[in-house]
């Protein structure tokens, strides 16, 4: 079945440096690649997604980039801000899933310094 | 435009116990997830439900059971809790038509 790694685990940054997250996938089928914030004591939270016949997408300071060639996509965040600070997942849909059915890394904990 | 959903918040059981967790989609909504997510674990998927049918099913036992209703909230139950059930369950909905999936606050279940 699909597997997502996600690295780094950990990540911390000077405010206004920017943050990179990668993730790879193992199921080539796979077509759908959103990430979530999850703040502490809250749900996940979509802040971007990006489909397998997109290779870049932007969102204010928000990018996201797929190479499916190499099966693998990222999380740009530029201009960092303390509220950035949280855990970030990437997820992908599996072969014969529906949209519904994400699989997802083990996460990113973003810390932004002041 | 209301978002989702949970109740309740938290809940303690004791092992071999049943519980019942609940879930208001948003509106406009008619595709229910449940996911389960292990401290410092990403959410795993456990199963769907669309129009009150489910929908795809994750590695997840039997005793792990659900229902969507015709307003299309919808339950997870499980059965015979065990020490390892004791997650953050997490419903997700979306529109058949979209993809994006719209995260409750969950419920934190705790089994002793």
């Amino acid at each position: 079945g699909e597997n997502v790694e996600q690295h780094p685990s950990t990540l911390s940054v000077q405010e206004g440096d920017s943050a990179v997250i990668k993730c790879t996938y193992s199921d080539s089928a796979s077509n759908y690649f959103p990430w979530y914030k999850q703040e502490l004591g809250k749900g996940p939270q979509l802040i971007i997604d990006i489909r397998s016949n997109v290779g870049e997408k932007k969102d204010q300071r928000i990018a996201v980039t797929l190479n499916k060639t190499a099966k693998h996509f990222s999380l740009h965040i530029t201009e960092t801000q303390p509220e950035d600070s949280a855990v970030y997942f990437c997820a992908a849909t599996p072969l014969g899933g529906s949209q519904g059915n994400l699989i997802f890394g083990k996460g990113t904990k973003l810390s932004v310094k002041p | 435009e209301t978002g989702v959903t949970q109740s309740p918040t938290h809940l303690i059981k004791t092992r071999g116990q049943q519980v019942t967790l609940r879930c208001s989609s948003q509106s406009g909504h008619n595709t229910v997830s449940w996911y389960q997510q292990a401290l410092g674990q990403g959410p795993q998927f456990i199963f769907q439900y669309y129009r009150e049918e489910e929908n795809g099913r994750g590695n997840f036992p039997p005793r792990f059971s659900g229902l969507q209703f015709p307003n299309y909230s919808s339950e997870l139950n499980v059965n015979a809790l065990e020490l390892d059930d004791s997650a953050l369950y997490l419903c997700a909905s979306s529109s058949s038509w979209r993809g994006e999936q719209f995260f409750g606050p969950g419920t934190r279940l705790t089994v002793l």
